[in-house]
C-alpha cells in the first residue's frame, strides 16, 4: 500500500462544474497536508495547505480533511479551463522533513 | 523575491557522459529537496538537506548519483556516468523549515534530462 494514494483519473468535468479531488493517506500520525497544481512541463505549484480537520477555503478552491478517516480533499468550484492540471497531494509526518507526494489525479475541464 | 533557480534547464548527453545539475533555494530558507520526475515513476524524493547537511538520501537510485550543498546558497547533483533511465525531469525545492512550523515547499523550474 503506497502512503499516499490519489486516483490517477483522469477526471474530466464540463466548464463551470465542481471537480472534486480524492487523496487517502496511510500513516495516522500525518499532521501537515498539501495541494501542488502542475500544469503540462511545469514545476509543481502550492495552491492549498490544510493542517486542521474541517474545511478550509481559499477562493474557488476549499481542502476538506478528515484524519479520522485519513483523508484529504480538494474542492475545484467553477471549474474553468484553465485548472486543466494534474494535482499532487502530500502529506508530512510530525517532524518529518520531507513530504510524501502521492502520483496525481490529472484533471480536464471542457469548454 | 526570486524563486528557486535551476540550472541549466535543459540538458542533452550522451551515455557514460557526467551530469551537474544546479539549484540556488529561496534566499533565507533552509531545507532543500532534489527530486527526480518520470511518467513512469511520478514524483520521487532523491535527497534533502537541513541547514546545508543531507538528512535522508535513500532516494537516490545508486553510487552514480551524489548530492551536494557546500552552502546555504547552492546545490548540486551530479550523475557519473549517466545512462538513458536517468533520463526524466529533476526539480529542486526549497523550505524555510521551523519547529513545528509549516512544509510548504517551493520548486524551482526543473531541469530536463535527456540521456542518449
Amino acid at each position: 500500500q503506497k502512503e499516499v494514494e490519489q486516483n490517477s483519473g483522469p477526471l474530466s468535468v464540463p466548464e463551470g462544474a465542481i471537480a472534486s479531488l480524492n487523496c487517502t493517506y496511510s500513516d495516522r500520525v500525518s499532521q501537515s497536508f498539501f495541494w501542488y497544481r502542475q500544469y503540462s512541463g511545469k514545476s509543481p505549484e502550492l495552491i492549498m495547505s490544510i493542517y486542521s480537520n474541517g474545511d478550509k477555503e481559499d477562493g474557488r478552491f476549499t481542502a476538506q480533511l478528515n484524519k479520522a478517516s485519513q483523508y484529504v480533499s480538494l474542492l475545484i468550484r467553477d471549474s474553468q479551463p484553465s485548472d486543466s492540471a494534474t494535482y499532487l497531494c502530500a502529506v508530512n509526518k510530525p517532524n518529518a522533513g520531507k513530504s510524501t507526494f502521492g502520483d496525481g489525479t490529472t484533471l480536464t475541464v471542457k469548454p | 523575491d526570486a524563486g528557486v533557480i535551476q540550472s541549466p534547464r535543459h540538458e542533452v548527453t550522451e551515455m557514460g557522459q557526467e551530469v551537474t545539475l544546479r539549484c540556488k533555494p529561496i534566499s533565507g530558507h533552509n531545507s532543500l529537496f532534489w527530486y527526480r520526475q518520470t511518467m513512469m515513476r511520478g514524483l520521487e524524493l532523491l535527497i534533502y538537506f537541513n541547514n546545508n547537511v543531507p538528512i535522508d538520501d535513500s532516494g537516490m537510485p545508486e553510487d552514480r548519483f551524489s548530492a551536494k550543498m557546500p552552502n546555504a546558497s547552492f546545490s548540486t547533483l551530479k550523475i557519473q556516468p549517466s545512462e538513458p533511465r536517468d533520463s526524466a525531469v529533476y526539480f529542486c525545492a526549497s523550505r524555510r523549515s521551523l519547529a513545528g512550523g509549516p512544509h510548504e515547499q517551493f520548486f524551482g523550474p526543473g531541469t530536463r534530462l535527456t540521456v542518449l
